[in-house]
């Protein structure tokens, strides 16, 4: 069984803090990373996708590969309470479009 | 454009009923998939079609049927409705040169008693 894991959280920052969420993934043979955000009630939508090891930077987010740990990362700087969501991990392996999802970390930001 | 639309946004079914959820596009796209999402967890992939009349399972595709006879519409069928079904479905699509892309739809909220 393929398998993606988050730890479900949630996660509390302060405003203006950087949150950081992790994300593992069973499977040596997935290719491309993706996070999304999704806030309660509402569908799941892209923010990041990532293929290759290292950090792959847009705006205030940063998504970090490291593909020999089977890790993927993001990290959200100068976080807002409207990054308040839950944030979803899904790996594609292959040319395979088919995504595995995990099951989220609910982040919190406090004013 | 309206994008990814899909109809009805909350149903309450009976245990042995059946119903269809729809889902349209207006995107041109391909690719269509069918996910639920029960509380707390992730999206399962149920169905999916890679074009109009090609469709293939996902993970957790029992209960279920789907049909693909134009780019836009992938609707998904529920037979002889079971409270494991009870859950939010969401339906999405992507474009073949964009596939890191997919596009959701405002899901369906479904509850079987």
């Amino acid at each position: 069984q393929k398998e993606v894991e988050q730890n479900s959280g949630p996660l509390s920052v302060p405003e203006g803090a950087i949150a950081s969420l992790n994300c593992t993934y069973s499977d040596r043979g997935s290719q491309s990373f993706f996070w999304y955000r999704q806030y309660s009630g509402k569908s799941p939508e892209l923010i990041m996708f990532i293929y290759s090891n290292g950090d792959k930077e847009d705006g205030r987010f940063t998504a970090q590969l490291n593909k020999a740990s089977q890790y993927v990362s993001l990290l959200i700087r100068d976080s807002q309470p409207s990054d308040s969501a839950t944030y979803l991990c899904a790996v594609r392996r292959g040319s395979n479009y088919k995504l595995t999802f995990g099951k989220g970390t609910l982040l919190t930001v406090n004013p | 454009n309206a994008g990814v639309t899909q109809t009805p946004k909350f149903r309450i079914l009976k245990i042995g009923q059946s119903m269809t959820l729809q889902c349209t596009q207006d995107m041109n796209h391909n690719y269509m998939y069918w996910y639920r999402q029960d509380p707390g967890m992730g999206l399962k992939l149920i169905y999916y079609s890679v074009g109009a009349g090609i469709t293939d399972k996902g993970e957790v595709p029992n209960g279920y049927n789907v049909s693909r006879s134009t780019t836009e519409d992938f609707p998904l069928r529920l037979e002889l409705a079971a409270p494991s079904q009870t859950s939010v479905y969401f339906c999405a699509s992507s474009y073949l040169g964009q596939r890191e892309t997919q596009y959701f739809g405002p899901g369906t909220r479904l509850l079987v008693l």
